[in-house]
């Protein structure tokens, strides 16, 4: 169980344009999904935390405008990178948790397998 | 701000050998610390999840620590195999929505 997918796995994209990445939990309901990005050799840095049906929270430094985060339903959340340029090549991965029936939180995250974004 | 350093950043060993992986953190008010391994170009892979309350936990070859009071945490891995090579992540939460992870330990494991 507990099981977090992503869509695309690898995404190589003009500079200037959009890339959307798709984020889903296939066997339970994310009441709250996490963008993460990871440059080469570094660790995940959070970007962003987004709960169904309202705005995401963005991490200090992080531009919302430039990483617009959807998450219309309790399986999917979209990052999209607009106008994406060569300085966004990273890897991206999602995380999800969910919030058991009596409000107590489940300690965890369950990590997607990320999405390798290369613009050139 | 929760810092987590990991140590060493990279480690060689030979097929067989016992090692140990450390993490330590600066904030002792952690809800738990998480264990991840990640291959090359590829997602996490929860390992062991310790609560705040536990000292350790064990899966299989695997086993980590914690000592909440001075900021550390081990994962001890018995009879390293070729299939162990990875790097290794600590993530430390402070909270449901709060996890700060370390920038890993590149593990190889030699036949």
């Amino acid at each position: 169980g507990a099981v977090v997918s992503q869509h695309p796995s690898r995404v190589i994209c003009k500079s200037g344009t959009s890339v959307k990445i798709e984020c889903r939990s296939l066997d339970f309901q994310a009441t709250t999904m996490f963008w993460y990005r990871q440059f080469p050799k570094q660790s995940l840095m959070l970007m962003a935390t987004s709960n169904e049906g309202s705005k995401a929270t963005y991490e200090q430094g992080v531009e919302k405008d430039k990483f617009l985060i959807n998450h219309a339903s309790l399986t999917l959340s979209t990052l999209t990178v607009t106008s994406a340029h060569p300085e966004d090549s990273s890897f991206y991965i999602c995380s999800a948790s969910w919030n058991l029936r009596g409000g107590a939180y489940i300690d965890e995250q369950f990590f997607g397998p990320g999405t390798r974004l290369t613009v050139l | 701000k929760q810092e987590v350093t990991q140590i060493p950043a990279a480690l060689s060993v030979p097929e067989g050998e016992n090692l140990v992986l450390n993490c330590s953190f600066t904030d002792s008010a952690i809800y738990n610390l998480q264990w991840f391994r990640q291959d090359p170009g590829k997602g996490l892979t929860s390992l062991l999840l310790i609560q705040s309350s536990q000292r350790e936990q064990t899966s299989g070859r695997l086993n980590a620590s914690l000592d909440k009071s001075s900021g550390r945490s081990t994962l001890y891995i018995a009879a390293s195999q070729p299939g162990d090579s990875a790097t290794y992540l600590c993530a430390v939460a402070t909270g449901a929505n709060n996890l700060f992870f370390g920038t890993g330990t590149r593990l190889t494991v030699i036949p």
